[in-house]
């Protein structure tokens, strides 16, 4: 699987917009661009995927650069119960491992 | 939305026995689903492969005699803790898929030996 770059750790003050960046340049052109994330204690949880367009649903939006090297998952308003390790994944088409990296610990000031 | 029921949420043994986890798709057929174990401040980190009807894949340097894995049914999968010991302590989760839709997680099975 290609391999994504996340930052360690992200802070962000409640109710602002949380841009979430994820690097993956060695990305395929059938890799989609996945997203999860995982509260203290609890499994991971979907929260979006693309492949080339940008993607919005009820809990966020994801960004895709052109050259689909990195993306960025967007939360519009964070509130606390954002807080979570989130983790952006490649899944080559038709290949259902999820290979998980470290994510990005993020954290929301009241 | 789809929802996978892991079950026990924890559970404390003593070392040298063996623990059953659960993993149920509760309104979906899940052809294949997938153990994870997760350690303090670590990421998920995949141990096999369950298939319905058929043996499971299991990742290298994880040792199948040990984790024993069982996929019954298209709604079903269980992992075996055989003889465990303290090292065997950790988060485990489970994960089922239908088709190409994303994954689904269960909350989790935290397991302590003692």
């Amino acid at each position: 699987d290609a391999k994504t770059t996340q930052p360690n750790s992200m802070e962000s003050n409640e109710e602002e917009p949380v841009h979430l960046p994820c690097n993956h340049s060695t990305i395929s052109g059938t890799d989609y661009i996945h997203w999860y994330r995982q509260l203290p204690s609890q499994g991971p949880e979907y929260v979006i995927h693309g492949l080339t367009s940008n993607v919005n649903n009820r809990m966020a939006s994801l960004a895709i650069a052109e050259d689909r090297k990195s993306s960025t998952l967007i939360l519009h308003r964070a509130t606390l119960r954002d807080a979570a390790v989130y983790y952006c994944i490649l899944i080559l088409g038709g290949n259902e491992k999820l290979t998980f990296g470290t994510g990005t610990r993020l954290t929301i000031i009241p | 939305g789809a929802v996978v029921s892991q079950h026990p949420s924890w559970v404390i043994c003593k070392s040298g026995t063996s623990v059953k986890i659960e993993c149920r798709s509760l309104d979906f057929q899940a052809t294949t689903m997938f153990w994870y174990r997760q350690f303090p401040k670590q990421s998920l980190m995949l141990m096999a492969t369950s298939n319905e009807g058929s043996k499971a894949t299991y990742e290298q340097g994880v040792e199948k005699d040990k984790f024993l894995i069982n996929h019954a049914s298209l709604t079903l999968s269980t992992l075996t803790v055989t003889s465990a010991h303290p090292e065997d302590s950790s988060f485990y989760i489970c994960s089922a898929r239908s088709g190409i839709s994303p994954l689904h997680f269960g909350n989790g099975t935290r397991l302590t030996v003692t």
